[in-house]
Order: C-alpha cells, then sequence, then structure tokens
C-alpha cells in the first residue's frame, strides 16, 4: 500500500539556519503530495501541496518540489525562525477514487535564538 | 470562513467506560473525516464520509468504535467500551469533494483523549 517516510526528529537548529526535512514516498499513480504542520497546542495545518511531478509547493518561505523520479518532496528553507518550532508531516494522497491522506510520522524542528 | 469544529477539546475516562466527539466540518463541504493520532505517530484515517454515506472505514475497531454524519452535516464519533490503547488525539477533517487527490483537508484543533 501507499506510505510516507521522513527523516526521524528533532531537527535543531539556530535561528537563520537552511532547513531540509526530508520525505519519501510509495505509491501507485501519481498522488497529490502535501506538508501540513502542526505548531504546540495546535490543530495541523495545510503548510503546501503539489499535485503533480515537477510542481514546486511554497509557502512562508517553505517550498517542497514534486521530485517523481526520486519519490521525493523534500521540504526547504532558507532561513528559520523561532516560530518554525513545529511538528511537519510530509502526507500523500492518491489519484483514485476516494483516497485517504496517508502521513509520515512527522519530524519535531526545534529552532533556537 | 469558520473552520472545521470540534468538541470536547480534552477528555478523561476510565477504561471500559464510553465517550463520544462531535465534529462540524467547514460550510458546503461535503467530505468529512475522523483520524486517531497517537502520541509520536502521524494521524491514521479512521472512518471518511461523503455527504452521509461511508466510503472508507476499513481501519475502523468496529468491535468498539462506530461513526454518524446524519444530514450530512455534522458527525459523531463513538468508542465503547474505551480501552488504554485508545488514548490519543481524535481529528475531525472536511474537504469540498473528495476529487481524486485535488482536494485540501481542513482539520480541527482535535480531541485529546486519555483513557485511564
Amino acid at each position: 500500500g501507499d506510505s510516507v517516510t521522513q527523516m526521524e526528529g528533532p531537527v535543531t537548529l539556530s535561528e537563520e539556519a537552511f532547513l531540509t526535512i526530508n520525505c519519501t514516498y510509495t505509491a501507485t499513480g501519481y498522488p497529490s503530495l502535501f506538508w501540513y504542520v502542526q505548531y504546540p497546542g495546535e490543530g495541523l495545518q495545510l503548510l503546501l501541496k503539489a499535485t503533480k511531478a515537477d510542481d514546486k509547493g511554497s509557502n512562508k518561505g517553505f517550498e517542497a518540489t514534486y521530485r517523481k523520479e526520486t519519490t521525493s518532496f523534500h521540504l526547504e528553507k532558507g532561513s528559520v525562525q523561532v516560530s518554525d518550532s513545529a511538528v511537519y508531516f510530509c502526507a500523500l494522497r492518491g489519484d483514485t477514487g476516494f483516497q485517504k491522506l496517508v502521513f509520515g510520522t512527522g519530524t519535531r524542528l526545534l529552532v533556537s535564538p | 470562513e469558520a473552520g472545521v469544529a470540534q468538541s470536547p477539546r480534552y477528555k478523561i475516562i476510565e477504561k471500559r467506560q464510553s465517550v463520544a466527539f462531535w465534529c462540524n466540518p467547514i460550510s458546503g463541504h461535503a467530505t468529512l473525516y475522523w483520524y486517531q493520532q497517537i502520541l509520536g505517530q502521524g494521524p491514521k484515517l479512521l472512518i471518511q464520509f461523503q455527504n452521509n454515506g461511508v466510503v472508507d472505514d476499513s481501519q475502523l475497531p468496529k468491535d468498539r468504535f462506530s461513526a454518524e454524519r446524519l444530514k450530512g452535516v455534522d458527525s459523531t464519533l463513538k468508542i465503547q467500551p474505551a480501552k488504554l490503547e485508545d488514548s490519543a488525539v481524535y481529528l475531525c477533517a472536511s474537504s469540498f469533494a473528495a476529487a481524486a487527490g485535488f482536494e485540501t483537508q481542513y482539520f480541527g484543533p482535535g480531541t485529546r483523549l486519555l483513557v485511564l
């Protein structure tokens, strides 16, 4: 079945450092890919998405490119802030029928001043 | 627009008791989802409704969990009887439709359940 693998955390960075959180997936067909973020004490929020190969999703300085050849959707940000501290979830949704979101296990990001 | 509403936000019960969670999706959203998020894991889909019909309940423990979506709007998820391993955050999400791969799911704040 479909699955998502994320790098384990926590990822600990200093403010203004470069961020990469790796995400790879296994799926048939052409899934849509998502990054969700969960801030402390809050619910999941959609951060960005990409619906086809080579699409780049971007939001709030975060970017991720849908790479079908490597089945990856790595999250990047050029300069992190303390306020980016949260748990980040990579997810996919299949391209046929009523396909559910399949989530990775999440990666906790801790940014220190 | 108003987001997905859930209640209660927190619930503590003893094992073998019953509990119910309520969800009100975003207005006009036909598809409603219930997810279970155990600490340290990603959310796992329990059940998906399209209007008031079930389209996927393959991961719902049907011996103890039940859910309904009367009139295709609000939904209730029930656990009876609860077990210790049911301690988790229960997330409700909704989307405008369930067209293949293109509809964004919007999540509520979740209900945190602790079973003692």
